[in-house]
This record gives C-alpha cells, sequence and structure tokens, in this order.
C-alpha cells in the first residue's frame, strides 16, 4: 500500500521569511511521482511543485522548492520570502508512474502567514 | 481557455435522495478524475476516465456510486440513496491525452454535498 503523511497539521510564517512543510511518504515502487498541491479556500488544487523520484536534483518554481529526501522516504515543500497570498491548505500528493489514474494525498497542512 | 467546471457548487440533498454531480473537463482532456474530499482530509481517488471507458473505479467506495462520461468530454457522478456519511466536497480534474502523473492534473472547485 502507498500512504503520504503530513505531520503538521498547522504551520504559520511571517510575511517574507521562509517555511518549511514536512512530508513522508511509503511506497515499494522504486519510480514514482511526488507532487505538492495548494488548495485556497475557493477549494480548487493548485500543482506546486513536482518531483520525479528517479532525479536527483530538487525541483524548483521560484519561491517554491523542494528537499526530496529518496532513502528516507521525505519529501518537505520551502516556501522563501513568504506571501500573504501563500495563505492556504498545502497537500503532497504520490503518484506511481505507471498507474495512470490516481494522486494518493496526505491529510493536508494549513499555512497561515501573518503580516 | 477555460477550466475545469464543477456544478452545482453546493448541493443539500435528504437522506435516502439521489442525486448527480456534473464534471466539464478542460476541451480536449482524454483523462478525467473524481475525488472526494472529505472534511479535514486530503482527497480520495474514486474513479478514473480515459475516454468514454472508466479505466480504475477502485475508489468507489459501494454500489451507490456510480460515473459515467458516455462522450469523452462531460462527466456525470452519480450517488443513489445517499447517506449522511456521503457528505464531502467532490472534486473532479482533467489532464490532456495520455493521463498519467507526468501529465499535470487541473483540478475544478468541486461540489459541496451535504446530506442531511
Amino acid at each position: 500500500a502507498q500512504t503520504v503523511t503530513q505531520s503538521q497539521p498547522e504551520m504559520s510564517v511571517q510575511e517574507a521569511e521562509t517555511v518549511t512543510l514536512s512530508c513522508t511518504y511509503d511506497t515499494s515502487e522504486s519510480d514514482y511521482y511526488l507532487f505538492w498541491y495548494k488548495q485556497p479556500p475557493s477549494r480548487q488544487m493548485i500543482l506546486v511543485i513536482r518531483q520525479e523520484a528517479y532525479k536527483q536534483q530538487n525541483a524548483t518554481e521560484n519561491r517554491f522548492s523542494v528537499n526530496f529526501q529518496k532513502a528516507a522516504k521525505s519529501f518537505s515543500l520551502k516556501i522563501s520570502d513568504s506571501q500573504l497570498g501563500d495563505a492556504a491548505m498545502y497537500f503532497c500528493a504520490l503518484s506511481p508512474p505507471y498507474n495512470t489514474d490516481k494522486l494518493i494525498f496526505g491529510t493536508g497542512t494549513r499555512l497561515q502567514v501573518f503580516p | 481557455g477555460a477550466g475545469v467546471s464543477q456544478t452545482p457548487s453546493n448541493k443539500v440533498t435528504e437522506k435516502g435522495k439521489y442525486v448527480e454531480l456534473r464534471c466539464d473537463p478542460i476541451s480536449g482532456h482524454t483523462a478525467l478524475y473524481w475525488y472526494r474530499q472529505s472534511l479535514g482530509q486530503g482527497p480520495e481517488f474514486l474513479i478514473y476516465f480515459q475516454g468514454t471507458g472508466a479505466a480504475d473505479d477502485s475508489g468507489l467506495p459501494n454500489d451507490r456510486f456510480f460515473a459515467v462520461r458516455p462522450e469523452g468530454s462531460v462527466s456525470t457522478l452519480k450517488i443513489q440513496r445517499t447517506e449522511r456519511g456521503d457528505s464531502a466536497v467532490y472534486l473532479c480534474a482533467s489532464s490532456s491525452i495520455g493521463g498519467g502523473p507526468q501529465y499535470e492534473q487541473y483540478f475544478g472547485p468541486g461540489t459541496r454535498l451535504t446530506v442531511t
């Protein structure tokens, strides 16, 4: 079975500061994809960043970057220069490459950004 | 172009009633997914369509849940004899030709279903 665990129900950060959201996962596959999604109050899930497990280089998208530790099955998200608009629920998700359907999500972390 | 749309935005129904939830994917996207998000939880996979056929329906919780996509575009999730435990946000997503995690899933805003 594949599982995704987010152990931080809530996190907070001051505007312009840096925050890291944690995610661990379990899978028996050697190749897979990992994702971070943002869900604002509008409910619409937005892809923040994606990592392919066979790529050792950590993915980066502007202010968002990941720390992917394959052996530890850890996939944390770092948000730099936090902005008020970053406030949302963040979900970590896992998908194996040959399984053309499901994303397996964690329970989410609510991020608050204070001015 | 337009994103994924879902109607209705909110649906309140009585226990035992039948409901239909609609999803309009992004034009040209052949892969379509339904997820259910209960309060305080992450989305949970229900069913995946590639074209008109359900390629994986392993997430449907029981036979009260059924989904169709007759023309390979719009999809309808149907729930019979609704129960209070069915209350959740139902999310739809679509992705381009191949499906698969290498293609981004674009999500709609969801339908919040409340069963009283």
